[in-house]
């Protein structure tokens, strides 16, 4: 079945660069998302990628996709101490009719 | 508009019983999911419904079940608590659920302490 893998916790320093890493199974996922989650507060999607792109930047995040590795990032750029989160990495397959799969989240710590 | 609602925000219930947990989705969306998330397992899928049907279902025992209305709100019930059931229950709601970049919004949780 599909699986996603992420690291569990990433510690960065307010200012600088976050990379949070996801490698998924599923050769055939079309679509691959990041979430957010912030304390106490359900999910919110940030940016997704459909698996034909290399990449897509919005604002600070860049998201990176390795199709031949199965291999996804997300780059928060200038990282601010509101990034503070659970950042979720997820995939969905064709006529998935949103069963979509998560991973078991980065917690991400910003140092003032 | 409104965002996706769910109740009760929490909620406390002994082994054995059961409970039924509510979500209303952003008006006009027909698709609704549920998630467990537990700090082990992150979050699992546990079924979408569209139009009042069931489309699709997760790895869970047949005592978790749910249900849509007509005005799109869904109820999923959890019969003969396990202490294992205790987690954050998440619903999403999205437009038409065609299986691709559809946005799931998420509400906040109904976070179930089983004792």
């Amino acid at each position: 079945g599909e699986d996603v893998e992420q690291s569990l916790f990433l510690s960065v320093r307010e200012g600088d660069s976050s990379v949070i890493n996801c490698t998924y199974t599923d050769s055939s996922s079309t679509y691959l998302y990041w979430y957010k989650q912030e304390p106490g507060a359900g999910l919110q999607l940030l940016t997704y990628i459909f698996s034909n792109m290399d990449m897509k930047q919005d604002q600070r995040l860049t998201v990176l996709l390795n199709k031949k590795d199965k291999h996804l990032s997300l780059r928060i750029a200038d990282t601010q101490t509101g990034d503070s989160a659970i950042y979720f990495c997820a995939e969905s397959s064709p006529g998935g009719y949103q069963k979509v799969t998560f991973g078991i989240g980065t917690k991400l710590q910003v140092i003032p | 508009k409104a965002g996706v609602t769910q109740t009760p925000r929490y909620l406390i219930k002994t082994r054995g019983q059961q409970v039924t947990l509510s979500c209303s989705p952003i008006s006009g969306h027909r698709s609704v999911s549920w998630y467990q998330q537990t700090p082990g397992q992150g979050l699992q899928f546990l079924f979408e419904y569209f139009s009042e049907t069931q489309r699709n279902k997760g790895n869970f025992p047949g005592r978790f079940s749910g249900r849509q209305f007509s005005n799109s709100r869904s109820e999923m019930n959890v019969s003969t608590l396990e202490l294992g059931d205790s987690a954050l229950y998440l619903c999403a709601s999205s437009l038409e659920a065609s299986g691709g970049a559809e946005t799931q919004y998420f509400g906040p949780g109904t976070r179930l302490l089983v004792l």
